[in-house]
C-alpha cells in the first residue's frame, strides 16, 4: 500500500495567518493527491483533486501544489472557520489511503 | 443536491455481522460517472477506505478487509449496503457512504454523515 505522511500532525496559528500542510507519498504518485476538511463530529468534505484543482465551492484562500512524492496545502489568510483537520488521500491506485491528518488549531 | 445517509445498528456484538445501508436522494446511483464508496474511521483516528461499487454490482475492495466485507446495490430503492462479518473490537468506527469520481482521480464527494458503529458484548 502507498502511505501518505502528513506534516505537522498539528499545527497552531492565528486567524488572518498563512498556513501551509505537507504530505508525503511512500512512492511516486504524479499529481493523484486530493485534500478533505474536516471539523469536529462531522464528515470530511472534499477541498482539492488532483494535488492543484480547487473543488467548486470551496473557497480560494485554499490551494494545492505538488507532484510525486510531495505535496502541499495552503490556506492563504485563515479564517475561524478554517480550523479543523485536513487529510490528503492519494488515488493513484487501490487500496486509497489517506495521511493521519493535521489538526489546525487556534493560536 | 446528492445526500447520503447511512442507516443501521449502533452496537453489534463480536463475531457477528455488521450491516449498513446508505440511501441515496437527489441523484441517481445509476450513474455511469460514479462509483459508490465506504469509508471508515476508529474514533478519534484516520480514514481508512473500506471498497467501493459499482451499480452494475461491481466492486473492489482493501485487501486489509477484503476477505471480511461485501457491498451491493440496490437500484430500485437508490441504496448501496455494506456487511463487515466476523466483527472486533477494531471494527468500532464511524461509517460513512460517499460518492467517488470514477476517473484518475477516484475523489469522495459528497459524504455521508456517518454512522457510529460499536462492537461490544
Amino acid at each position: 500500500d502507498i502511505q501518505m505522511t502528513q506534516s505537522p500532525s498539528s499545527l497552531s496559528a492565528s486567524v488572518g495567518d498563512r498556513v501551509t500542510i505537507t504530505c508525503r507519498a511512500s512512492q511516486s504518485i504524479d499529481s493523484y493527491v486530493n485534500w478533505y476538511q474536516q471539523k469536529p463530529g462531522k464528515a470530511p468534505k472534499f477541498l482539492i483533486y488532483a494535488a492543484s484543482n480547487l473543488q467548486s465551492g470551496a473557497p480560494s484562500r485554499f490551494s494545492g501544489s505538488g507532484s510525486g512524492t510531495d505535496f502541499t496545502l495552503t490556506i492563504s489568510s485563515l479564517q475561524p472557520e478554517d480550523f479543523a483537520t485536513f487529510y490528503c488521500q492519494q488515488s493513484y491506485t487501490s487500496p486509497y489511503t489517506f495521511g493521519q491528518g493535521t489538526k489546525l488549531e487556534i493560536k | 443536491q446528492l445526500h447520503l445517509q447511512e442507516s443501521g445498528p449502533g452496537l453489534v456484538k463480536p463475531s457477528e455481522t455488521l450491516s449498513l445501508t446508505c440511501t441515496v436522494s437527489g441523484g441517481s446511483i445509476s450513474s455511469s460517472s460514479y462509483y459508490w464508496g465506504w469509508i471508515r474511521q476508529p474514533p478519534g483516528k484516520g480514514l481508512e477506505w473500506i471498497g467501493s461499487i459499482y451499480h452494475s454490482g461491481s466492486t473492489y475492495y482493501n485487501p486489509s478487509l477484503k476477505s471480511r466485507v461485501t457491498a451491493s446495490v440496490d437500484t430500485s430503492k437508490n441504496q448501496v449496503s455494506l456487511k463487515v462479518y466476523s466483527v472486533t473490537a477494531t471494527d468500532t468506527a464511524v461509517y460513512y457512504c460517499t460518492r467517488q469520481a470514477i476517473g484518475n482521480y477516484n475523489w469522495f464527494d459528497p459524504w455521508g454523515q456517518g454512522t457510529l458503529v460499536t462492537v461490544s458484548s
